[in-house]
């Protein structure tokens, strides 16, 4: 049975970094093919995704928030570790990491998520 | 940047209808990289429909999608009370992935 469970704080203040991890169990990490996301969903908005990282260390980020992102994985402990730097209030949101499989036939959809993690930014 | 532009914002139905969903991508998108995500309140989105066309593992067959290019379709042949919820397109063929702002389907 694949899960993903996501955790961290439950509240930042502005400026600081947030780090959240992504344990995962059933899968590997170092299985050709395999990939772990991150999503976000602030309160009542829509997802968006964050960044990706690969079994061969690739990363992705999405170019709006590329410069505040880092991905890392730990294939060892089987966790995905996200880095958010100079958090601000409207990173407030709901927090998801999700399994994508690049090989047929999902291709790269989020097959698994993680149950989310919420993350308040607030003096 | 691919940008998804999901109609209708909400879709009041009632059970035993049909719906319908759209999704319309602002440059071609390879329809194996088209999924469709369902989220209920408070639970994390769930994937229905990836590839466009293929279902799901656990997925019932009252739900399908097709489409290729830009435009793609959800359908829901009879609503059971259960599929009340919102709908994501999410297209992952190409960096930085991208999802659909999302299609709420409520009871009429």
């Amino acid at each position: 049975q694949i899960t993903l469970k996501e955790s961290g704080p439950t509240l930042v203040k502005p400026t600081q970094t947030l780090t959240l991890t992504c344990t995962f169990s059933g899968f590997s990490l170092s299985t050709t093919g395999v990939g772990v996301g991150w999503i976000r969903q602030p309160p009542g908005k829509a997802l968006e995704w964050l960044a990706l990282i690969y079994w061969n260390d690739d990363k992705h980020y999405s170019p709006s928030l590329k410069t505040r992102l880092t991905i890392i994985k730990d294939t060892s402990k089987n966790q995905v570790v996200l880095i958010m730097t100079n958090v601000d209030p409207v990173d407030t949101a709901t927090y998801y990491c999700a399994l994508a499989v690049i090989a047929a036939p999902v291709l790269g959809a989020f097959d698994i998520w993680g149950q989310g993690t919420m993350v308040t930014i607030s003096s | 940047e691919i940008v998804l532009t999901q109609s209708p914002g909400t879709l009041s139905l009632s059970p035993g209808e049909r719906a319908t969903l759209s999704c319309r991508a602002s440059q071609s998108v390879s329809s194996i990289y088209l999924a469709w995500y369902q989220q209920k309140p408070g639970q994390a989105p769930r994937l229905l429909i990836y590839g466009a066309s293929s279902r799901a593992t656990g997925i019932p067959d009252r739900f399908s999608g097709s489409g290729s290019g830009t435009d793609f379709t959800l359908t829901i042949s009879r609503l059971e009370p259960e599929d009340f919820a919102v709908y994501y397109c999410h297209q992952y063929g190409s960096s930085p992935r991208t999802f659909g702002q999302g299609t709420k389907v409520e009871i009429k």
